[in-house]
């Protein structure tokens, strides 16, 4: 089955870099557009990264463009955050999500379990 | 950048009620509007995508309308499983966003 796994979080300080892995397996890696979201504790969620499957097209909001980037390898099926220059308020649970699509339209599914990513002195 | 606006952001309901969600997109976004559903601990499930359809594996008690720039999520009969809370999200724009959030209390 489609399975999605995460690692790599964990406590950081303040402008210091981490790096977040998302194992994919149970499909064509290489096919699928995927996506980064997180969720800051108590708080709704949000889009943070796209690494389309074609290309090299990357996207971000612009709360973390220029400080993360998204990368993939298809070879090992893996996705990558690289998060630079962070701030306390990145401080979330990270999830990486497949691109899903139909009807002219896309969305995420599935997810991951998400990695906690904890900023603080 | 879109911004979604859902209402409530929080209601209270019982087992057997029909309740209804709304989202509101910023612009049009004519049906590229998915609908999660999130319990405390666990990542997002899809519950409907391109406005209106039940992604496969969803009970039929849920239900999603709308184009344009207002939408709905349905639960025609509240299950204690639903108790939860429930995102919009637009794939209209490459730079996707979501609701708020609606958390659905008993």
């Amino acid at each position: 089955q489609v399975q999605l796994v995460e690692s790599g979080g964990g406590v950081v300080q303040p402008g210091r870099s981490l790096r977040l892995s998302c194992a994919a397996s149970g499909f064509t890696f290489s096919s699928y557009s995927m996506y980064w979201v997180r969720q800051a504790p108590g708080k709704g969620l949000e889009w943070v990264a796209t690494a389309l499957y074609y290309g090299d097209n990357k996207y971000y909001p612009d709360s973390v463009k220029g400080r993360f980037i998204i990368s993939r390898d298809d070879s090992m099926n893996t996705l990558y955050l690289q998060m630079n220059s962070l701030r306390v308020e990145d401080t979330a649970v990270y999830y990486c999500a497949r691109d899903s699509f139909g009807d002219s339209t896309n969305w995420f599914d599935p997810w991951g379990q998400g990695t906690l990513v904890i900023v603080s002195s | 950048d879109i911004q979604m606006t859902q209402s409530p952001s929080s209601l209270s309901a019982s087992v057997g009620d029909r309740v209804t969600i709304t989202c509101r997109a910023g612009q049009s976004i004519r049906t590229y509007l998915n609908w999660y559903q999130q319990k405390p601990g666990r990542a997002p499930k899809v519950l409907i995508y391109a406005a209106s359809n039940l992604q496969s594996g969803v009970p039929s008690r849920f239900s999603g309308s709308g184009s344009g720039t207002d939408f709905t999520l349905t639960i025609s009969s509240l299950q204690p499983e639903d108790f939860a809370t429930y995102y919009c999200q637009q794939s209209y724009s490459t730079f996707k966003t979501f609701g708020q959030g609606t958390k659905v209390e008993i």
